[in-house]
């Protein structure tokens, strides 16, 4: 079955330090991507998606390129801030759509 | 808008004692999840709607009940709380259209049963 494997945490960088959660998946068809974080006693939110082969989604500093011929979406950043520390989850929409295949999370903790 | 929210925040319950998490969401969405989170097992699936009136077990359904009445609210019961149903809860809500939809999630639950 379909399935998400992302790096085990906890992460640990201090300010600055460049940023990468590797994420790889296995499916069926062709998936949508996306990448989840959740900050401190709060829900999960949205951090970025891609939808199809090669695409690229960012936000706030974030990317991660969908890569077909490796089946990941490794999540990047050039230079954290202490305020990036949070749950940071993978997880992949089967065609389907009935329910996201999720990574177990990684813990990144960014130092001052 | 006030998305997905839930009732109550926190609560403590003794074993064998039964009690609802309320879900509601406003933005008119057809699917709705409800989700548990331990320490090192990420999010798992306990059970989920594809339309009011529907429901469907996911990974870990066993000791929840759960009724999708109106579209707009999704309830978990558990029936006889135990100890390993300590944990924090999650209500999510997608429009469902599309593989592409995100879903989105309420704040949390924090369940203790002692």
């Amino acid at each position: 079955g379909d399935s998400v494997t992302q790096m085990e945490g906890p992460v640990t960088l201090s300010e600055e330090a460049f940023l990468t959660i590797n994420c790889t998946y296995t499916a069926t068809g062709y998936p949508s991507l996306f990448w989840y974080v959740q900050y401190p006693g709060e829900g999960l939110q949205l951090l970025l998606k891609a939808t199809k082969a090669d695409d690229k989604g960012s936000n706030k500093g974030f990317e991660a390129t969908y890569r077909k011929e490796t089946t990941s979406f490794h999540l990047e950043k050039g230079s954290v801030q202490v305020s990036d520390s949070a749950v940071y989850f993978c997880a992949l929409s089967p065609p389907d759509r009935r329910k996201l295949i999720w990574g177990l999370g990684t813990s990144l903790a960014v130092n001052p | 808008n006030a998305g997905v929210t839930q009732t109550p925040k926190f609560r403590v319950l003794k074993t064998g004692q039964s009690m609802t998490l309320l879900c509601a969401q406003d933005m008119n969405h057809e699917y709705m999840y409800w989700y548990r989170q331990d320490p090192g097992m990420g999010l798992r699936l306990i059970h989920y709607s594809v339309g009011e009136g529907t429901t469907a077990k996911g990974e870990v359904p066993d000791g929840y009940n759960v009724s999708r009445l109106k579209k707009q609210n999704f309830l978990l019961g558990l029936e006889s709380a135990a100890p390993s149903q300590t944990s924090v809860y999650f209500c999510a809500s997608t429009a469902g259209t599309s593989q592409h939809n995100e879903q989105f999630f309420g704040p949390g639950t924090r369940l203790t049963v002692l």
